[in-house]
């Protein structure tokens, strides 16, 4: 079935810096590539989605990026803050079921 | 308010003794399902359904059952759990068709078998 691997698992930058996900899938019928975001004791909540006709996303210090040909995808988080400390998942809408695939997850650590 | 809503938040058991978790959402969402969540795996699909009376296996249904009777109820029931069912359990729903498909979730299950 459909997969998809998440990298790094943990990530520990400073205040300040960038942090960098990056998630890669098989199946090429895969048009929808949402991330959502796990603060500590909470439930997962969307932040940022793309689909497969658009190439980048951006909304203030987040971003996405696909790679369609290579398939991949990457959250980019610019001037991150200690309240950007959370486990984000990536995942993907495979073919034409409505099923969720997700990552495994990246634990982020801003140190402040 | 919109939101998906699940009952209890937390739960210890023992080994064997049947229980029911229980979702509901209020957004008129076609589809719902139930994932998993352990320290390393993250988030793992248990069962889903598209529509009421419409029900299908996710990745890891062993152990569980489920029913759709009514569109906003989505109880995830466990006939004899055992201790490998300990986990974090996430209740989400989406509408079927949108071209968004965001999916909401519940706040969660903290479900401890013994």
């Amino acid at each position: 079935g459909e997969n998809v691997e998440q990298h790094p698992s943990t990530l520990s930058v400073q205040e300040g810096d960038s942090a960098v996900i990056k998630c890669t899938y098989s199946d090429s019928a895969s048009n929808y590539f949402p991330w959502y975001k796990q603060e500590l004791g909470k439930r997962p909540q969307l932040i940022i989605d793309i689909r497969s006709n658009v190439g980048e996303k951006k909304d203030q210090r987040i971003a996405v990026t696909l790679n369609k040909t290579a398939k991949h995808f990457s959250l980019h988080i610019t001037e991150t803050q200690p309240e950007d400390s959370a486990v984000y998942f990536c995942a993907l809408l495979g073919g034409a079921t409505n099923k969720l695939i997700f990552g495994t997850g990246t634990l982020l650590a801003v140190q402040p | 308010e919109a939101q998906v809503t699940q009952n209890p938040r937390y739960l210890i058991t023992v080994t064997g003794k049947k229980l029911t978790v229980t979702c509901s959402q209020n957004m008129n969402h076609e589809y719902m399902s139930w994932y998993r969540q352990d320290p390393g795996l993250g988030l793992r699909q248990i069962y889903y359904s598209m529509n009421v009376e419409v029900t299908d296996k996710g990745d890891v249904p062993e152990g569980y059952k489920v029913s759709r009777k009514e569109k906003r109820n989505f109880p995830l029931i466990l006939e004899s759990p055992s201790p490998n069912q300990t986990s974090l359990y996430f209740c989400a729903s989406s509408l079927l068709n949108s071209p968004y498909n965001e999916q909401f979730f519940g706040p969660g299950t903290r479900l401890t078998v013994l």
